[in-house]
C-alpha cells in the first residue's frame, strides 16, 4: 500500500516554462512533506518542506502548495532551468512513538530542454 | 562541515554472502537513517537509530540489521545475499530526535551476482 504517490514518472518541460511536480497521499497523519532532488550517483538533496499547518513555502524559484481536503501536494519550479533536471521525489513525515518517519514516493523524472 | 558520508560506494558480492556498509553522518546530528533504492521504486525504508538505539524499522526481513556507535556512526548488515539485494543504499542524518529534514549521504551501490 503506497502512501505517497507521484504519479507521474516523467515530465519534459521547455526552458524558463514552469515545471509543476504532483504528489499524492493517503495518510492523515502526515504532519510534515519535503521536496529532495536526486542527480544520477548522487544522493538525494534536500530542496523545500512544509508543514501541514502552511498552504505554501516559497524559496527562491521553488514553491511547494499543500491541499490538505485533497491530500495532495505540488512543487512549482519557475523558471526551469536545465540544470534542474533530475528525479524529484516528494516525502511525508509522520510522528509515531518511536520518532520520526519518512515515507517518500516513486519520484518523478524532470527533464528540463534548452 | 562535511556532509554524510559513505564507504564504500561501491561493491560487488555473490549470493550467500554477507556485507557491511558503513555510515557516518554530519557533525553533531544524532539520527541515523537508512534507505534502499532500486530501479523504478522510489526510496524504501530499513531503519532509524537515534542514540545508538533502533527507533523505526521498515518491513525487510531480518536478514537486513544496523546499528549505530557512541559517536553517532552507523552500519547495516545484509546477510545470505539475494540477487534482489541490488540496490542503492542510502544513508541520511538529521539533527534532532524531532527533526525531519534529513540530509544524504552519496549512497553504496551494491551489485549481488
Amino acid at each position: 500500500d503506497q502512501q505517497v504517490k507521484q504519479n507521474s514518472p516523467s515530465l519534459s518541460v521547455q526552458e524558463g516554462r514552469i515545471s509543476i511536480l504532483n504528489c499524492d497521499y493517503t495518510n492523515s497523519m502526515f504532519d510534515y512533506f519535503l521536496w529532495y532532488k536526486k542527480y544520477p550517483a548522487e544522493g538525494p538533496t534536500f530542496l523545500i518542506s512544509i508543514s501541514s499547518i502552511k498552504d505554501k513555502n516559497e524559496d527562491g524559484r521553488f514553491t511547494v502548495f499543500l491541499n490538505k481536503s485533497a491530500k495532495h501536494l505540488s512543487l512549482h519550479i519557475v523558471p526551469s532551468q536545465p540544470g534542474d533536471s533530475a528525479v524529484y521525489f516528494c516525502a511525508a513525515g509522520a510522528r509515531n512513538n518511536a520518532g520520526n518517519m519518512l515515507t517518500f514516493g516513486g519520484g518523478t523524472r524532470l527533464m528540463v530542454k534548452p | 562541515k562535511a556532509g554524510v558520508t559513505q564507504t564504500p560506494r561501491y561493491l560487488i558480492k555473490t549470493r550467500g554472502q554477507q556485507v557491511t556498509l558503513s555510515c557516518s553522518p554530519i557533525s553533531g546530528h544524532r539520527s541515523v537513517s537508512w534507505y534502499q533504492q532500486t530501479p523504478g521504486q522510489g526510496l524504501q525504508f530499513l531503519f532509524e537509530y537515534f542514540s545508538e538505539t533502533q527507533r523505526n524499522k521498515g518491513n525487510f526481513p531480518g536478514r537486513f540489521s544496523g546499528r549505530q556507535f557512541s559517536n553517532s556512526r552507523s552500519e547495516m548488515n545484509v546477510s545470505t545475499l539475494e540477487l534482489g539485494d541490488s540496490a542503492l543504499y542510502l544513508c541520511a542524518s538529521s539533527l534532532l530526535a524531532t527533526s525531519y529534514e534529513q540530509y544524504f549521504g552519496p549512497g553504496t551501490r551494491l551489485t549481488v551476482t
